[in-house]
């Protein structure tokens, strides 16, 4: 079976552009997160979707914005990106949204992407 | 705010050696996970931890939750080159289990 799948795999900008980044999630999985692992660090928690709503929120600005479709394939967006923004975007799916505990998420390979 | 601090960050060791990384917080988790990242691609969940003092094996492979629940370590026995990796443990954040807060993570380097 496929795995989570992203693309694209390395996307280059320039500052005050817009990007859009885009995930599948593995087949039957119904929940999607999305992160940004800045080098040298640990994942930062964006957004979670589930059943196309968006169920969870992390500490970014207004800028970054999400959405997921019927087919549970999800985009992140980004506007007037920033040199800060440079990092690996990384999306995770899972079954249920799973407030209740174990549960496993399975990430992607990620989407490198660099602001110049 | 839950931070997960991870130590050391780098650490480098030949072939066969034994190595332990750590994962401490000034905060409670109801559970811990750990993660192997490699280059080009995503963390790949490795275990979970729920219980405090629990110790789970994974082949070569010993993990431990302190029993305050706040600490948890990876002991790796006889390293392999294929253990070289970045690895990382996560929590679910306080007031929201759909969030993961992760630490700054260990770079492993094995040598042959």
């Amino acid at each position: 079976d496929a795995g989570v799948t992203q693309s694209p795999t390395h996307l280059i900008k320039t500052r005050g552009q817009h990007v859009t980044l885009r995930c599948s999630p593995i087949s039957g999985h119904k929940s999607v997160s999305w992160y940004q692992q800045v080098l040298g660090q640990g994942p930062q928690f964006i957004f979670q979707y589930y059943e196309k709503e968006e169920r969870g929120r992390g500490n970014f600005p207004d800028r970054f914005s999400a959405r997921q479709f019927p087919n549970y394939s999800s985009e992140l967006n980004v506007n007037a990106l920033l040199l800060g923004d440079s990092a690996l975007y990384l999306c995770a799916s899972r079954i249920t949204q799973g407030t209740g505990y174990p549960y496993e998420q399975y990430f992607g390979p990620g989407t490198r992407l660099t602001v110049t | 705010t839950q931070l997960l601090e991870q130590s050391p960050q780098f650490l480098s060791i030949q072939e066969g050696e034994n190595l332990t990384v750590y994962c401490n917080s000034s905060s409670v988790f109801s559970s811990l996970q750990w993660y192997r990242q490699e280059p080009g691609e995503g963390p790949v969940l490795l275990v979970t931890v729920v219980t405090g003092g629990e110790v789970k094996k994974l082949k070569r492979l010993t993990f431990q939750f302190g029993d305050a629940r706040k600490d948890s370590s990876l002991h790796i026995t006889a390293a392999q080159t294929g253990d070289t990796g970045l690895y990382l443990c996560a929590g679910p954040t306080s007031g929201s289990a759909r969030q993961l807060t992760f630490g700054s993570g260990t770079q492993l380097t094995v040598l042959p």
